[in-house]
């Protein structure tokens, strides 16, 4: 069992629409990442969160460290958000980083 | 001007070569990073250097070895090359543990 677990693998949306995406962890952590990696395969790193809620234009980040839980949402939904989200945890004990496998999400116009 | 940039971006060599992928960040970072992107999309640290000094040794073959010339190069050199070794190499830059991290545009190796 992965240490760090994304739903949906796959999501398919409608311009416009409201999305969640959602990240659950089994490690204590200290940080918590969401990256965004498009269809050319570039990488950037959206938030780093390790409480509360971050937001940044029509993406917010939500972290509930009780749960071990994560969501990131994306509000006005627009094809160019096609992409595939990972989320990643940095463990509180020694410098492990965990990775999730990632959701592609596709916006259709 | 690029933050954090690889060298080069595609590298095809055959089995049993060494080679190397360079990392460079102008951001004044002084943590960087390599991944490893397998093919089916699952991403992995590799190693993770603090001002010129190894922090993060994920269990990978002693066939990678980075070498941190100063705190703005990150370089990726691999011994013997083995087809398995074939997916997109990422090295990231971040100052200080708990900031974003910005990416570099990934090198894609094939072993053939």
């Amino acid at each position: 069992k992965n240490e760090v677990e994304q739903s949906p693998q796959n999501l398919t949306a409608q311009e416009g629409e409201f999305i969640t995406i959602n990240c659950s962890y089994s490690v204590g952590i200290s940080a918590l990442h969401w990256l965004q990696q498009h269809p050319g395969g570039g990488i950037v790193s959206l938030f780093m969160l390790s409480s509360g809620k971050k937001k940044h234009g029509r993406l917010i980040a939500t972290i509930n460290i009780q749960e071990k839980h994560s969501s990131l949402h994306i509000t006005a939904s627009h094809p160019r958000d096609s992409a595939v989200y990972i989320c990643a945890v940095r463990s509180n004990t020694g410098n492990q980083f965990y990775f999730g496998t990632g959701t592609s999400l596709t916006v259709i116009p | 001007d690029t933050a954090v940039s690889q060298t080069p971006k595609y590298l095809v060599t055959q089995m049993g070569n060494d080679k190397s992928i360079k990392c460079e960040q102008n951001l004044g970072h002084d943590t960087m990073y390599w991944y490893k992107q397998d093919s089916k999309k699952f991403l992995k640290i590799m190693f993770s250097y603090n001002n010129k000094e190894l922090i993060i040794n994920e269990t990978v073959p002693n066939r990678f070895s980075p070498k941190s010339p100063d705190k703005a190069h990150l370089n990726l050199h691999i011994n013997s090359l083995e087809l398995g070794d074939s997916a997109v190499y990422f090295c990231a830059s971040r100052f200080g543990p708990y900031t974003e991290a910005f990416f570099g545009q990934g090198t894609r190796l094939t072993v053939v």
